[in-house]
């Protein structure tokens, strides 16, 4: 089925570690973002893509980095983590940024 | 910086009841969309709204954009259990859309 995959589904790290979360979409999609869900604090954005080769910080882009080599792929790296980093991550993707976003299934990530 | 709230926090109805949840912003937003999210999914775009005032219907569930582009409303029709999940809405600012908590709905068989 087309859409947004993303993995793992659930990832436990220890305080300093490096990850990747991994997101791929088949729509052809130009645009593709990054949230992170918390408890009381809604999807807030990290960081986005308008297209191949460009990314640009989002609301809460601290500890994290990306890059998109391809249109499919929007990997998510986080070099060391902290326990504040603890959240359900989303990678979304759209035609572009100002239609309707289709969300991957998330990531539930817990630093301790 | 724009203050965004959506109300209720929490919902608890019977099916068959009718209810409706708000998104309220301090600011003037260009477009909103309304998602639902159901446990351990990502949000599912139900309905973008763009002109003020406007009114969308998709089947049991009513969409309202207010006249002042500034607030909107999801109206649920005879309520039923595959209607819980948690609604979000997500007005645009600028280029960029920037979401609500949103309201958390139960419905009861």
């Amino acid at each position: 089925n087309a859409g947004v995959t993303q993995t793992p589904k659930f990832q436990v790290l220890k305080t300093g570690q490096s990850m990747t979360l991994q997101c791929a979409q088949d729509m052809n999609h130009e645009y593709m973002s990054w949230y992170r869900q918390d408890p009381g604090m809604g999807l807030r954005l990290i960081h986005y893509s308008v297209g191949a080769g460009i990314t640009d910080q989002g609301e809460v882009p601290n500890g994290y980095n990306v890059s998109r080599s391809t249109t499919e792929d929007f990997p998510l790296r986080l070099l060391s983590a902290a326990p504040s980093q603890t959240s359900v991550y989303f990678c979304a993707s759209s035609e572009d940024r100002l239609n309707g976003y289709t969300f991957g299934s998330g990531t539930r990530l817990t630093v301790v | 910086t724009q203050l965004l709230e959506q109300s209720p926090q929490f919902l608890s109805i019977q099916e068959g009841e009718n209810l409706t949840v708000y998104c309220n912003s301090s600011s003037v937003f260009s477009s909103l969309q309304w998602y639902r999210q159901e446990p351990g999914e990502g949000p599912v775009l139900l309905v973008t709204v763009v002109t003020g005032g406007e009114v969308k219907k998709l089947k049991r569930l009513t969409f309202q954009f207010g006249d002042a582009r500034k607030d909107s409303s999801l109206h649920i029709t005879a309520a039923q259990p595959g209607d819980t999940g948690l609604y979000l809405c997500a007005p645009r600012y600028g280029n960029q859309f920037y979401f609500g908590t949103g309201t958390s709905l139960t419905v009861i068989p």
